[in-house]
């Protein structure tokens, strides 16, 4: 199957700073999703995105998929950011990287 | 839109009974759910693919005698954890994407812990 790898694993942000996580996966896909997961659990949809830029308020992805990696960036970062970020290759079925876990601190 | 929901939300049980989770998209049809467990600090890992209608598919050393799962409506797909031991405690999620949507976006519901004693 599609290896998913995301890095940093780790992430500890200062409120009003910048990042950016990175998606590598090992074989052309026909999309790629980026999750937010809550504190209670719940994934919440960021990104659907098979190519190119999206952005959404404080959050961007970018996905060059001929060189097989997605990015999401976080600016501006709040507390409320906090949590596990997760990219997964959609081929209709998920694929699901490590996450990265990003602290945010007031 | 596109929202789903997953009862219940926790349960305990204890050893040697059986559990059911359900799944329910509320605002869309779905042809095919999935279902994933997580373990503490881990990713998700996906369990079956479950399809209206007909049998469901199993991910490779996953017990479909155990795990049975039954997707009786295009809204409805149940998740049976049967004989549940200590080692099967864990956060199960289902997903499901809109049959009437050409993009497989798939949309999550919000989890049920499972903790067996």
């Amino acid at each position: 199957g599609i290896q998913v790898e995301q890095s940093p694993p780790d992430l500890i942000l200062q409120e009003g700073a910048n990042s950016t996580l990175r998606c590598n996966f090992s074989d052309s896909v026909n999309n790629l999703q980026w999750f937010h997961q809550n504190p209670w659990g719940q994934l919440i949809n960021l990104f659907y995105i098979p190519s190119g830029t999206k952005q959404n308020g404080r959050l961007s992805a970018t996905t060059v998929a001929t060189e097989r990696y997605s990015l999401l960036y976080i600016s501006s970062s709040q507390t409320t950011d906090s949590g596990v970020y997760f990219c997964a290759v959609n081929d209709y079925k998920l694929s699901f990287g490590a996450g990265t876990t990003v602290t945010v601190r007031a | 839109g596109a929202v789903v929901s997953q009862h219940p939300s926790r349960v305990i049980c204890k050893s040697g009974t059986s559990v059911k989770i359900e799944c329910r998209s509320l605002d869309f049809q779905a042809t095919t759910m999935f279902w994933y467990r997580q373990f503490p600090k881990q990713s998700l890992m996906l369990m079956a693919t479950s399809n209206e209608g007909s049998k469901a598919t199993y991910e490779q050393g996953v017990e479909k005698d155990k795990f049975l799962i039954n997707h009786a409506s295009l809204t409805l797909s149940t998740l049976t954890v049967t004989s549940a031991h200590p080692e099967d405690s864990s956060f199960y999620i289902c997903s499901a994407y809109s049959s009437g949507e050409s993009s497989y976006e798939q949309y999550f519901g919000p989890g049920t812990r499972l903790t067996v004693t």
